[in-house]
């Protein structure tokens, strides 16, 4: 699986959106961008995850670059309740999940 | 709520002892994913199950085994235990054999090894 970097921390004000970027640049073809995050130490709670379009649900957008070598996951009214770390996985043809150091998000009031 | 159930929540144990964790999967959901969280190694995965068979192995520790039954509920089972196995587990479930389907976690059990 390619091998994804995201900054360690980031801040947002509630109530605005919150970008979360994450590079891949060795991503391959058939190699899928999933989000997850945890909150303190639940478990993992799956967000989005897209090939070469872009998605949304009603938890957030993800936005992956034309070249597909970065994406942004964008949480577009931040709450308090989103402060988390954030995974970016790039998933290739194989089972498990591999998760990085993420990026730990904290809203702030 | 993922519909993943794990027991017990927490446990503590002493070295040497063996401990049984329990996963429910999502109800429908065929796979089951096993995962190792410690402070030094991040999460991990361990090993998967399809409909009652090993599909897939990952860092698991031979003294760590696991097995899935036919009601689809899965057990880790951990033996000879380290002060290092203190950790938490997690459990993840998704619907088919695919490997890219998607994975949702349980709320993990907390292992304590005194």
């Amino acid at each position: 699986d390619a091998k994804t970097t995201q900054p360690t921390s980031m801040d947002c004000a509630e109530g605005r959106a919150a970008n979360l970027p994450c590079n891949h640049s060795t991503i391959s073809g058939n190699e899928y961008v999933y989000w997850y995050r945890q909150i303190h130490s639940q478990g993992p709670q799956y967000i989005i995850h897209g090939l070469k379009n872009n998605e949304t649900n009603e938890m957030a957008s993800l936005i992956i670059t034309e070249d597909r070598k970065s994406s942004t996951l964008i949480l577009p009214h931040a709450t308090l309740r989103d402060t988390a770390v954030y995974y970016c996985i790039v998933r290739g043809p194989g089972y498990a999940l591999n998760f990085g150091k993420g990026t730990s998000l904290l809203v702030t009031p | 709520d993922s519909g993943v159930t794990q027991t017990p929540k927490h446990l503590i144990t002493a070295t040497g002892q063996r401990v049984t964790l329990r996963c429910s999967p999502r109800s429908g959901d065929l796979s089951v994913y096993w995962y190792q969280q410690s402070l030094d190694q991040g999460l991990q995965f361990l090993i998967q199950y399809y409909n009652g068979e090993e599909r897939a192995k990952g860092n698991i520790l031979e003294r760590f085994s696991a097995q899935q039954f036919p009601d689809l509920h899965s057990e880790l089972n951990l033996s000879s235990l380290e002060l290092g196995d203190s950790a938490l587990y997690f459990c993840a479930s998704s619907s088919g054999g695919s490997s890219t389907d998607t994975q949702y976690f349980g709320p993990g059990t907390r292992l304590t090894v005194l």
